[in-house]
């Protein structure tokens, strides 16, 4: 079956750059979404289609896609962005989804 | 303002059938545009997708779990459903249903991601 992975945990301090990637064969042909997750919450889309920002999403949060790799990066990351970060996508045949295994953010 | 709620029991015994229900509020089910989800995440572990339908009946599985699992819409109410049959341990989740939005560029359709989800119940398996 599909596989997403992803890095189990990054770590940066406030106002630094945070990436965190989710590595998939089907990458180059297929798009990456990003969710976050913080605690006892339901996830909530941050980046879809490798690199858009959903209305509301702040500008610090950017997306690309080069290869199998997709890349989340939070410019300047704050002490609320410390969460859970899930990559989202679907294999070859556009019908069946995969997350990845999540990567908890700590920023402190 | 679209509003998912998931509903169903809380308890289920081992070999017994789940059954969630997702009531949409605020908007059709009925919309050409969306695709209503199911995904679930075990205490402490990741999520999983487990399949979507469609309001025409047109489903989407896991394969993982596609021989358990029947996802269904029901139009006249606004909901849709999801069965998960002999369930195990492995099954304890917390359950979530999210719309995810289509849109089509000739002959290929996209999706914008899953931008309204439901808070999600708690399913515990166990006698």
């Amino acid at each position: 079956s599909y596989e997403l992975t992803q890095p189990p945990s990054v770590s940066v301090s406030p106002g630094q750059t945070a990436r965190i990637t989710c590595s998939g064969d089907a990458l180059p042909k297929k798009y990456a979404y990003w969710y976050q997750q913080k605690s006892g919450q339901a996830p909530f889309l941050v980046i879809y289609e490798d690199n858009k920002r959903p209305s509301g999403i702040p500008e610090r949060f950017s997306g690309s896609s080069s290869g199998t790799m997709a890349t989340l990066t939070i410019n300047g990351a704050q002490v609320e962005d410390e969460a859970d970060y899930h990559c989202y996508s679907t294999d070859f045949s556009g019908t069946h989804w995969v997350f990845g295994g999540g990567t908890k953010l700590t920023v402190l | 303002q679209l509003q998912l709620q998931e509903s169903g029991p809380g308890l289920v015994k081992p070999s017994e059938t789940l059954s969630l229900t997702c009531s949409v509020s605020g908007g059709s089910i009925s919309t050409s545009d969306d695709y209503w989800v199911w995904i679930r995440q075990p205490p402490g572990k990741g999520l999983e997708w487990i399949g979507s339908v469609y309001y025409n009946g047109r489903t989407d599985q896991n394969p993982s779990l596609k021989s358990r699992s029947t996802i269904s819409v029901d139009t006249s109410k606004n909901h849709f459903f999801l069965n998960l049959r002999s369930v195990t341990a492995a099954d304890t989740a917390v359950y979530y249903c999210a719309r995810d939005r289509k849109y089509c560029d000739g002959d290929k359709c996209y999706f914008y991601g899953m931008d309204v989800w439901g808070r999600g119940t708690t399913v515990t398996v166990s006698s």
